[in-house]
Formats: C-alpha cells, structure tokens, sequence
C-alpha cells in the first residue's frame, strides 16, 4: 500500500521569499517520489523525481526537493518565488516492485503576490 | 517527440450522447493510464494498460465507462450514455519503466468534457 499526504492545501508566498510544500508518505516498498505542477487549465508536468539515487533532488524552474528516509518526508522547496510559479503542485509516490501505479496527493495550491 | 496527445480538447455533448475521447501515448512507452480530474474528487486514476492490456479498470465509475487499447500508439475511452456529473477533465498520460525503476508519467493536454 503507498500513499501521501500533503499538509497544506494553500500557500501563499510573496515574490522572492522562499517556497516550502510539505508532503509525507507511506509506502510498503522502496518508493519512487515525484512532484509534478498544474498551472490553470492545463496539464501536469514533471517538476522533479526521485528514485533511490541522491537524496537531494533538482527540478525544473529552480526547484528541489529532499528524500528523508527518517521523516518519511519529501518537500518541494525554492530559494525565491516568482509569479510564474502560481500554480498546483502534487507530491506523488510509486512503490519501487509494486507495479508503476502513481498515487497522487490532494495537492497544494501555491499563490505568489508581489 | 510531441508528448502524448490527446483529442478533443473540449467536448461538450448532451446527456444520453455516447462521448468518446482519444489518446495517442509517447513511442515506446509500455504504459497508459486515464484519469479524471474534478474540483471535488481531485484526480481519479480510471484505468491503465500495460503493453496494451488493461491491468487495472478498478476505478472505472461504472458501465457506461469503457477503454481500449487496439495498439501500442491508441487508446479510446468511451462514456455511454453520458451524463452530467461525467464533466471533467480527462487526462491521458503514458510512461515507461525500467526494471526496478519508475520514471514517472507524461501527461497529455487533457480534454474538457462538459455535458449538458
């Protein structure tokens, strides 16, 4: 069974402060952990993925993340907020030997104002 | 490679219509999944098919719904007949995966289904 949970539905930042997006999350095997983002009204694009190599990630856009095994934590972060960056973002989670079904969490919508 | 494609990008029907939505994966992906996407409910998996063979339609809502996978470059998902609470967004997206390891999904543009 895998699943994640992101703590906060809504964040708001003001541009050039720094971004945090919590997520934890469950996952009976070694899992495979990803954010994607949603800017309104159209698909979802891959932000960054982890899948057992560094534990620090680099994305797209400036953005990484943190695979912490002790936490069971995985947090989006960027030094410095840009308005393009107002959108959702989902943590996502795949079991590693448990089949390439993604779970998606509830997402967080992240608002930038100057 | 111009991503996974999907067709229409907007469908508006009358309820009772049969709708049918269209789904061109990535070359060489040996997964396809569907989703649906609404304010309420977020994102929904429906189905995915693994080298063109449906593995899991658990979360198809019900017989009106159906899938198929003629070939590795096509996929259709079929609502008959529709009705309102079918409006959605229905994003098709692919992926390939290495042994052990999981690359995660390209999602398509998504088609917006309005039944009226």
């Amino acid at each position: 069974a895998q699943s994640v949970t992101q703590l906060d539905s809504h964040v708001s930042v003001s541009e050039g402060t720094p971004v945090l997006l919590r997520c934890n999350y469950s996952s009976s095997y070694s899992p495979s952990l990803f954010w994607y983002v949603q800017h309104p009204n159209k698909g979802l694009q891959l932000l960054l993925k982890y899948t057992s190599a560094a534990t620090l990630v680099k994305g797209i856009n400036g953005f990484e993340a943190e695979f912490k095994k002790s936490e069971t934590s995985f947090h989006l972060t960027k030094p410095s907020a840009h308005m393009s960056d107002a959108a959702e973002y989902f943590c996502v989670v795949s079991a590693t030997g448990g089949g390439n079904k993604l779970t998606f969490g509830t997402g967080t919508q992240l608002k930038v104002e100057l | 490679d111009a991503g996974v494609i999907q067709s229409p990008r907007h469908e508006v029907t009358e309820m009772g219509q049969e709708v049918t939505l269209r789904c061109k994966p990535i070359s060489g992906h040996d997964y396809l999944f569907w989703y649906r996407q609404t304010m309420m409910r977020g994102l929904e998996l429906l189905i995915y098919f693994n080298n063109n063979v449906p593995i899991d339609d658990s979360g198809m809502p019900e017989d009106r719904f159906s899938a198929k996978m003629p070939n590795a470059s096509f996929s259709t998902l079929k609502i008959q007949p529709s009705e309102p609470r079918d409006s959605a967004v229905y994003f098709c997206a692919s992926s390939y995966t290495g042994v052990r390891t999981n690359y995660g999904y390209t999602f398509g543009s998504g088609t917006r289904l309005t039944v009226v």
